[in-house]
């Protein structure tokens, strides 16, 4: 597996504002993924980090509403974009492609609340 | 597109005995099925996987069987103990791409000692 590390781990925020999360890992990998979890709720694929190029979102999912970046192997950023109270969950990133397998690794998440 | 079904949604069980989470998946291209625990406040930790290739994995108390006729994956718990007691999320990936999991909805189960 790796170590992978996310920032903030916890913000409360304010309506109509934008808070970026980072996730970093100590390895390069093949893959990142970002996902939501809602409280007491299952893990919602939002998009998928790629590297060098644009982010692959899933239904229901917007760049305008959460850009992506994945500037290198190791580091990748999900911005929640004009946040409502709708929008407080966790949000993981996962690593994949470790030693060429395509099992997943979830970092800490970080715990968003919108006031 | 792939759609992933967890049953049940809560389970409880007595220390020493048995547990069984069953999943089933619509999308016949599948071909990775992990399994995760999640304990409160804490994030998705992977316990056991499967691939399309294998109809049976185990790993101490821990098995996975895949039955790939008829779209069905189950995770076998033996001799649960207390700390066994988490939600555990089956997932699957979507249209057999690499790396799109797409999770069912969650089991609770709790182990009473």
């Amino acid at each position: 597996s790796a170590v992978i590390s996310q920032k903030p781990s916890r913000d409360i925020c304010q309506r109509g504002t934008s808070l970026t999360i980072q996730c970093q890992v100590d390895s390069q990998v093949t893959m990142m993924f970002w996902y939501r979890q809602q409280p007491g709720q299952s893990l919602t694929l939002i998009a998928t980090a790629n590297q060098g190029s644009e982010a692959t979102y899933e239904s229901g999912f917007v760049i305008d509403k959460f850009p992506i970046s994945r500037p290198n192997l190791t580091f990748s950023t999900l911005t929640v974009s004009n946040m409502s109270p709708e929008d407080s969950s966790i949000y993981l990133c996962s690593v994949g492609g470790l030693a060429g397998m395509d099992t997943q690794y979830f970092g800490p998440g970080t715990r968003l609340t919108v006031l | 597109g792939e759609n992933v079904e967890q049953h049940p949604s809560t389970l409880s069980v007595q220390e020493g005995d048995s547990a069984v989470i069953k999943c089933t998946y619509s999308d016949s291209a599948s071909n990775y099925f992990p399994w995760y625990k999640q304990e409160l406040g804490k994030r998705p930790q992977l316990i056991i996987d499967i691939r399309s290739n294998v109809g049976e994995k185990k790993d101490q108390r821990i098995a996975v069987t895949l039955n790939k006729t008829a779209k069905h994956f189950s995770l076998h718990i033996t001799e649960t103990q207390p700390e066994d007691s988490a939600v555990y999320f089956c997932a699957a990936t979507a249209g057999g791409s690499q790396g799109n999991l797409i999770f069912g909805k969650g089991t609770k189960l709790s182990v009473k000692p």
